[in-house]
């Protein structure tokens, strides 16, 4: 499984965009890139999926260069609801490691007003 | 999205007692459940895959003896935490696995809102 790397922590305002970058070197050829978010003694909340280019949902932004070693998260206009550990995750979610996520130290979003 | 539950939320108990955690998959059947812990201020640490049906893999220096995991259903998982000590404190997240060969779909795994466990 490859290994993330992530900021452990990160300020923001309300209101400003955030972007978050996530780096996995090491990523097979198989495998996706996910995005958790995580408020405290709540499990972690599905935000975004993607394997290359860009990804767009409601919530946020994902955007993956053409050599797929590193990825953004990108927030668009946080709130203080935003404040939470954010986990970036890669792996092949179906076949191989029969769908295990392995998480790493995840990054620490602070919103301030 | 899909719903999975955790029963209790919220345990206390005394060392040397055993206590026994549910994770349900509410609206869709899960071949695969994964059970976590994680301490304060730590991330998630996988401590076994449960295989509806079959023995539980557990990842390594996670103790089977002490932490039994049973699959009896595709909506059920438990986890048993036998003879708790204080220091099996923790927050443990079920994790429940949908179809995989459904790529229409982005999420396929969903998460459990935990349990935390105080031993005393």
């Amino acid at each position: 499984l490859a290994k993330t790397t992530q900021p452990i922590s990160m300020d923001s305002y309300e209101g400003q965009e955030v972007n978050i970058t996530c780096s996995h070197n090491n990523i097979a050829t198989n495998d996706y890139i996910t995005w958790y978010q995580q408020f405290p003694s709540q499990g972690p909340r599905f935000i975004i999926q993607g394997y290359k280019t860009k990804v767009t949902n409601e919530v946020a932004s994902l955007f993956i260069p053409a050599d797929r070693k590193s990825s953004t998260l990108s927030l668009p206009r946080v709130s203080l609801s935003d404040t939470a550990v954010y986990y970036c995750l890669v792996g092949d979610m179906i076949y191989n490691q029969g769908g295990k996520l392995i998480f790493g130290q995840g990054t620490e979003l602070s919103v301030k007003p | 999205g899909a719903v999975v539950s955790q029963h209790p939320s919220r345990v206390i108990c005394k060392s040397g007692t055993s206590v026994k955690i549910e994770c349900r998959s509410l609206d869709f059947q899960a071949t695969t459940m994964f059970w976590y812990r994680q301490f304060p201020k730590q991330s998630l640490m996988l401590m076994a895959t449960s295989n509806e049906g079959s023995k539980a893999t557990y990842e390594q220096g996670v103790e089977k003896d002490k932490f039994l995991i049973n699959h009896a259903s595709l909506t059920l998982s438990t986890l048993t935490v036998t003879s708790a000590h204080p220091e099996d404190s923790s927050f443990y997240i079920c994790s429940a696995r949908s179809n995989p060969r459904d790529r229409m779909k982005q999420e396929t795994q969903y998460f459990g809102p935990g349990t935390r466990l105080l031993v005393l």
